[in-house]
């Protein structure tokens, strides 16, 4: 299966907001509400932002938002902060019930 | 605390194998699955399986097929991953990751292992 596709990268200046994209096919992110972002800063573990396309873990600020439509989910994050500039990765569940990423999105905060 | 210790780094030849270890604390380690994920040095993340703590039984991403084994010990809460016939590109970071709802086969990871470095090199 290819990864689910990501830009490459994304940038903002702090205090403006950014949206990342996530696209699949209808066998993967189309097909069911479970996709997850992960926020990764450098050398560190994933850390999960977003699950269930819209949910937020306790903990994680409400800044950060998920959406999807058809084929596509994107991760919203307002407000930028310095402390958001990393590595995002979003995954789906799959109808072969394996779990596929996305190729990750690298985001600088100007 | 939900924890999980995952073994040190290892160097391994081409065509060897490694096992990975993942213990896990602070939660009843046979009500959640845990996850393999993989990252190459500079790339993305990369599932590789889940296994069932409950009943030992485990799935793997076809890519992994025939070259992976997940197991786990009930008795000492940890989980393992073997790759063998070990390539260049298998080098990468190794995480095991806990399913985020209890019950499920999971899609979603709340709790990672800090990680293992696997190198391949001649």
């Amino acid at each position: 299966q290819s990864a689910l596709t990501q830009p490459a990268s994304v940038s903002g200046s702090p205090g403006q907001s950014i949206t990342i994209s996530c696209t699949g096919t209808s066998s993967d992110v189309g097909a069911y509400n479970y996709v997850s972002w992960y926020q990764q800063h450098p050398g560190k573990v994933p850390k999960l932002m977003i699950f269930e396309v819209s949910d937020r873990p306790s903990g994680v600020s409400d800044r950060f938002s998920g959406s999807k439509s058809g084929n596509t989910a994107s991760l919203t994050i307002s407000g930028l902060q310095a402390e958001d500039e990393a590595d995002y990765y979003c995954s789906s569940f799959t109808r072969s019930t394996t779990v596929l990423f996305g190729g990750g999105t690298k985001l600088s905060v100007l | 605390q939900v924890q999980l210790v995952q073994s040190g780094a290892d160097v391994k030849r081409p065509g060897a194998s490694v096992k990975v270890s993942c213990k896990a604390s602070g939660y009843t380690f046979t009500g959640y699955y845990v996850h393999w994920v993989r990252q190459a040095p500079g790339q993305g993340l990369e599932w590789m399986g889940r296994i069932n703590p409950n009943s030992g039984g485990p799935n793997y991403e076809q890519k992994f097929q025939g070259r992976v084994t997940m197991t786990r010990d009930e008795s000492i809460s940890t989980v393992y991953m073997e790759l063998r016939s070990l390539i260049y590109d298998d080098t990468a970071v190794y995480y095991c990751a806990r399913a985020r709802r209890r019950g499920s086969i999971g899609y979603d990871f709340d709790y990672w292992g800090q990680g293992t470095l696997v190198s391949v090199s001649s």
